[in-house]
Parts: structure tokens; sequence; C-alpha cells
């Protein structure tokens, strides 16, 4: 079964750092291009950062230069590392799999996790 | 970036009904828009792709329609499944935006 599950949230004070996990089975990570989007507390929804196969990275302006994604072949896991957390970043952060047509340059997203929320709060 | 806007923002409706939601883009996206449905407490979940393609498993009674700046997702005949809250997203180029949703509500 193709699966997402997410991992690694919780509670943080405004500075902080915390890292996001995201096992997944039924398909490799590192054939895919994969994508972190995320979900404030009764609104809508941002995409964060996408890695490509090739390992190229790419960040939405609100946190470029804070957060940084990344993957372990070996355990088919995706990460997101988030530094310098911001009161502006709680949401449910959502690990998705890009479904790209045949060019690789549209991308939408087919699987989805089940989230992981993120609270940042003193 | 492009901005995503959809119509309305909550749509009451009965099961049985046909309803249609609305999603224009600030400028052209060709056809690269998805719709998805979102449950509360849930992830959300492809509907359609490329405006008008449907999910593999997502029942027919979902449709897409639309190409450059305007956009609908149809449903005919409801169910009580399809409560829901509605996003369009284009895909176009970097960053991806999202539609601010449409809560479907039973009336």
């Amino acid at each position: 079964e193709v699966q997402l599950v997410e991992s690694g949230g919780g509670l943080i004070q405004p500075g902080g750092s915390l890292r996001l996990s995201c096992a997944a089975s039924g398909f490799i990570v590192s054939d895919n291009y994969m994508s972190w989007v995320r979900q404030a507390p009764g609104k809508g929804l941002e995409w964060v950062s996408i890695i490509y196969d090739g390992g190229s990275t790419y960040y939405a302006d609100s946190v470029e230069g804070r957060f940084t994604i990344s993957r372990d072949n070996s355990e088919n896991t995706l990460y997101l590392q988030m530094n310098s957390l911001r009161a502006e970043d709680t949401a449910v952060y959502y690990c998705v799999r890009d479904f790209c047509d045949s060019s690789g340059y549209h991308c939408a997203f087919d699987i989805w996790g089940q989230g992981t929320m993120v609270t940042v709060s003193s | 970036d492009i901005q995503m806007t959809q119509s309305p923002s909550t749509l009451s409706a009965s099961v049985g009904d046909r309803v249609t939601i609305t999603c224009r883009a600030s400028q052209s996206i060709s056809h690269w828009l998805a719709w998805y449905q979102q449950k509360p407490g849930k992830a959300p979940k492809l509907l359609i792709y490329k405006a008008s393609s449907l999910e593999s498993g997502v029942p027919s009674r979902f449709s897409g329609s639309g190409s450059g700046t305007e956009f609908t997702l149809t449903i005919i005949s409801l169910q009580p499944d399809d409560f829901a809250t509605y996003y369009c997203q284009h895909y176009n180029t970097y960053p991806y935006t999202f539609g601010q949703g449409t809560k479907l509500e039973i009336k």
C-alpha cells in the first residue's frame, strides 16, 4: 500500500527548531518529487517546499533560509528541518508525493500523509 | 505569485443536488489545475488534475472543466459523503498556490 506517515510535530518556542519526518511505503521517495504542504488552524493550504528526484530543492518565500527539505534514501524517508520558528509557522504539516506530467514541470499532489501538528508558542 | 479565488466560500445543498464551484486564477495557468476534497481532521484528497482528468478511484459524479483563468468543479447527484471542503490549486509555476476553499454544507 502506498502510504506516507509523518512524525516529529509538537509544541516549540519561538526561535526554536524542529525536524519533521515522513516515512514512505509502497514507493521509492528518491524516484519521485516530494513536497511539504502546511495548513494553519482553520485556514487554507500553503505549499512549503519541494525536493526533486535529482536532489534539487525549492522553497516558499515564507520559509526560505529557515527550512531545509532533505531525504534519506536508505530509510525511504523525507525530512523537513525547521529553524528560527515563528508563531505564523503554526500549522499541520503534510508530506505529499508530487504527481507530475511527462515534462516534470507541472505536478499536482496525489498522495498525502495524515499530517503532523506544529505549534509555535511561548 | 498567482492568486486563486474560489466562489462561493460556502455552499448549502441537499443530497441529490448538482453543484458547481468556481476557481479563478489571477493569470493564465493553461490547464494546470487540481481540485482536492478535505474532510475535517483529514488530509486533502486529489479529485481532479489537469483541470478535467479524474483521479483513479474518484466517482464519476465529479467532473472538472476550464482552462486559462476560469475553472469549475461540478458534482452531480450529491451523496452524503461529498459534504466537505473543496480546494483548487494551480501548478503552473512555483510557488503553487491554493484557493481559499469552498465548504459544501448540507442544507
